[in-house]
């Protein structure tokens, strides 16, 4: 069936590191893609997502590219933030349309 | 009105007890979840009912049951409760096909 992986955290980095989570995924046909972030103590929000191949989703400074050949769609951010500690999910939505969820990552930004 | 609510916030019990958390939503949605939180803030889907059917069951024990009475309701059962089980737990729904989750304020279970 179709699956999401992605690194295993938790990413610590300094403020205005850059940053990279690793997101791959298997599936039958062309899924779409997402990105939701997890913020302490809240639910889970959309971030970005990408329909198709080559689509570039971004939203808050955050962009991740659809890669088919690769089957991937790393999240990435030029300069991170204190406020960007989340746990950051990568996610694809089956033909069904239901979303298949990776593990999560943790990220940890100190200032 | 809250769209996704869930109760009780915060469930503090002994382990061989049975709890229930119950989950409605005003929203119309055909899809709710129910997701695992665990310490480490990994979030795991549990179940995922569409029009009162079970589509998904992410090899959780069977002593977790889901159950719903109706399209708005989706709570969930847990028999013989462990230590293990101790988390935080999210009701979500998705409405339409549209990747856009809500999701309730969470239940924190902890168990003694």
């Amino acid at each position: 069936g179709d699956s999401v992986t992605q690194m295993e955290g938790p990413v610590t980095l300094s403020e205005e590191a850059f940053l990279t989570i690793n997101c791959t995924y298997t599936a039958t046909g062309y899924p779409s893609l997402f990105w939701y972030v997890q913020y302490p103590g809240e639910g889970l929000q959309l971030l970005l997502k990408a329909t198709k191949a080559d689509d570039k989703g971004s939203n808050k400074g955050f962009e991740a590219t659809y890669r088919k050949e690769t089957t991937s769609f790393h999240l990435e951010k030029g300069s991170v933030q204190v406020s960007d500690s989340a746990v950051y999910f990568c996610a694809l939505k089956d033909s069904n349309y239901q979303l298949i969820w990776g593990a999560g990552t943790k990220l940890i930004i100190k200032p | 009105d809250t769209a996704v609510s869930q109760t009780p916030k915060y469930l503090v019990t002994q382990m061989g007890n049975d709890k229930s958390i119950k989950c409605e939503q005003n929203l119309g949605h055909d899809t709710m979840y129910w997701y695992k939180q665990d310490s480490k803030k990994f979030l795991k889907i549990m179940f995922s009912y569409n029009n009162k059917e079970l589509i998904i069951n992410e090899t959780v024990p069977n002593r977790f049951s889901p159950k719903s009475p109706d399209k708005a309701h989706l709570n969930l059962h847990i028999n013989s409760l462990e230590l293990g089980d101790s988390a935080v737990y999210f009701c979500a729904t998705q409405g339409g096909g549209a990747e856009k989750l809500f999701f309730g304020s969470g239940t924190q279970l902890s168990v003694l």
